[in-house]
């Protein structure tokens, strides 16, 4: 059993379209993330959800919203593609921060899905 | 920008050497990671050090940190082609990770 999966793993489309990525994990982890990896390989966070509720939003864009329906699954729409969102988005997810000295941020990663905008 | 830096951006060995990379970042931290990635895949955590600890070791990763100078080292010790990968330190400020901007390290066979 794959422990985070997040599909489609390939994603083209044409600009000014709206899509969406879906991630699940089967950890039984309460805190999930999506990060963007640019063409550089510059690996960003952009949102973090701890329980379904939202606790990082990395000024990103409003055209992408993330939504958690419950704790194991975070989802990602995003509208009015452009040309710079093309790029490998990862979801992750963690224990959750909580205590620093039980360090509970390791981050366990799906595979990626590459998001090119046409 | 709060990304940590690593050095070499990229390094090729022969198998059997060792490789050895550096991570430097900004902020204070409460413990700092590193992560392999294959090439198309995603992130796999390898060894987390805390600030209060100096030295890390698991099998052949060797992981150094030196808070004065918000730095850190991971080394790798008789490489294997299978260790052809991308390598990221990552440093936890509590609430989530800062990510470097990577060591692409190859080994030939």
């Amino acid at each position: 059993d794959t422990a985070v999966s997040q599909t489609p793993k390939y994603l083209v489309t044409q600009m000014g379209n709206d899509k969406s990525i879906k991630c699940e994990q089967n950890l039984g982890h309460d805190t999930m993330y999506w990060y963007k990896q640019d063409s550089k390989k510059f690996l960003k966070i952009m949102f973090s959800y701890n329980n379904k509720e939202l606790i990082i939003n990395e000024t990103v864009p409003n055209r992408f919203s993330p939504k958690s329906p419950d704790k194991a699954h975070l989802n990602l729409h995003i509208n009015s593609l452009e040309l710079g969102d093309s790029a490998v988005y990862f979801c992750a997810s963690s224990t959750g921060p909580g205590n620093p000295s039980q360090a509970k941020n390791i981050q366990y990663f799906g595979a990626g899905t590459r998001l090119s905008v046409l | 920008s709060q990304q940590g830096e690593e050095d070499p951006q990229a390094l090729s060995i022969q198998e059997g050497e060792n490789a050895t990379m550096n991570c430097s970042y900004k902020t204070s931290i409460n413990n700092l990671q590193w992560y392999r990635q294959n090439s198309g895949r995603g992130l796999v955590h390898l060894i987390l050090i805390r600030s209060n600890e100096r030295e890390k070791h698991s099998g052949r990763l060797r992981v150094t940190l030196d808070t004065s100078k918000k730095s850190s080292s991971l080394l790798i010790t008789a490489s294997r082609a299978a260790d052809t990968a991308s390598y990221f330190c990552a440093t936890d400020n509590t609430d989530k990770l800062i990510f470097g901007t990577g060591t692409r390290l190859q080994v030939f066979p």
